[in-house]
């Protein structure tokens, strides 16, 4: 069965500084793997996505992930992070056969001044 | 496009009450999705439907829920009757079979159950 973890359920970071949100995944074949944020009260927005094409993704307001098959990873990138990033990041395997997601506990990000 | 469109945003409502959350997908799109957000349990896929055909229900906590979707325009999920334990925010998401799976989702019903 796929399944997804991300092994933070909190970040904090200074304005500025690189952005890391780390995923590891687990599934038997090659997966369809998303990171889609979550601002406060609002509904989820689509990040990235990877779909076995190119293993570096980039992604909307400048994140991007690498799909990193040796170590089951797809982890969650950022240069310089903006106080507008704060919000939670959920990542998300699709289970193998069906359209259904199978989302990680969610990280949230906290950037400070 | 609007997006996913979701009423009522925010909904109260007394312990035994019927509720009826709506949901419009986005147009031409073949799958809805309902799910619910909470702290305790994150976010659960509920049901999900494709070509206006329910497909999954697994999701659905008990027989209190409900969801139907009449056309490829309108979906609604109903708790009947409600308690306390059902507060939590309701998603709903579309997608096209043919982009990847990608998932839009709705702003979200917020449901207090007192």
């Amino acid at each position: 069965a796929q399944s997804v973890t991300q092994l933070d359920s909190h970040v904090s970071v200074s304005e500025g500084t690189p952005v890391l949100l780390r995923c590891n995944y687990s599934s038997s074949y090659s997966p369809s793997l998303f990171w889609y944020v979550q601002h406060p009260n609002k509904g989820l927005q689509l990040l990235l996505k990877y779909t076995s094409a190119a293993t570096l993704v980039k992604g909307i307001n400048g994140f991007e992930a690498e799909f990193k098959k040796s170590e089951t990873s797809f982890h969650l990138t950022k240069p310089s992070a903006h106080m507008s990033d704060a919000a939670e990041y959920f990542c998300v395997v699709i289970s193998s056969g069906t359209y259904k997601y199978i989302f990680g506990t969610g990280t949230r990000l906290k950037v400070l001044a | 496009d609007a997006g996913v469109i979701q009423s009522p945003r925010h909904e109260v409502t007394e312990m035994g009450q019927e509720v009826t959350l709506r949901c419009k997908p986005i147009s031409g799109h073949d799958y809805l999705f309902w799910y619910r957000q909470t702290m305790m349990r994150g976010l659960e896929l509920l049901i999900y439907f494709n070509n206006n055909v329910p497909i999954d229900d697994s999701g659905m906590p008990e027989d209190r829920f409900s969801a139907k979707m009449p056309n490829a325009s309108f979906s609604t999920l109903k708790i009947q009757p409600s308690e306390p334990r059902d507060s939590a925010v309701y998603f709903c998401a579309s997608s096209l079979a043919a982009a990847a799976n990608e998932q839009f989702f709705g702003p979200g019903t917020r449901l207090t159950v007192l």
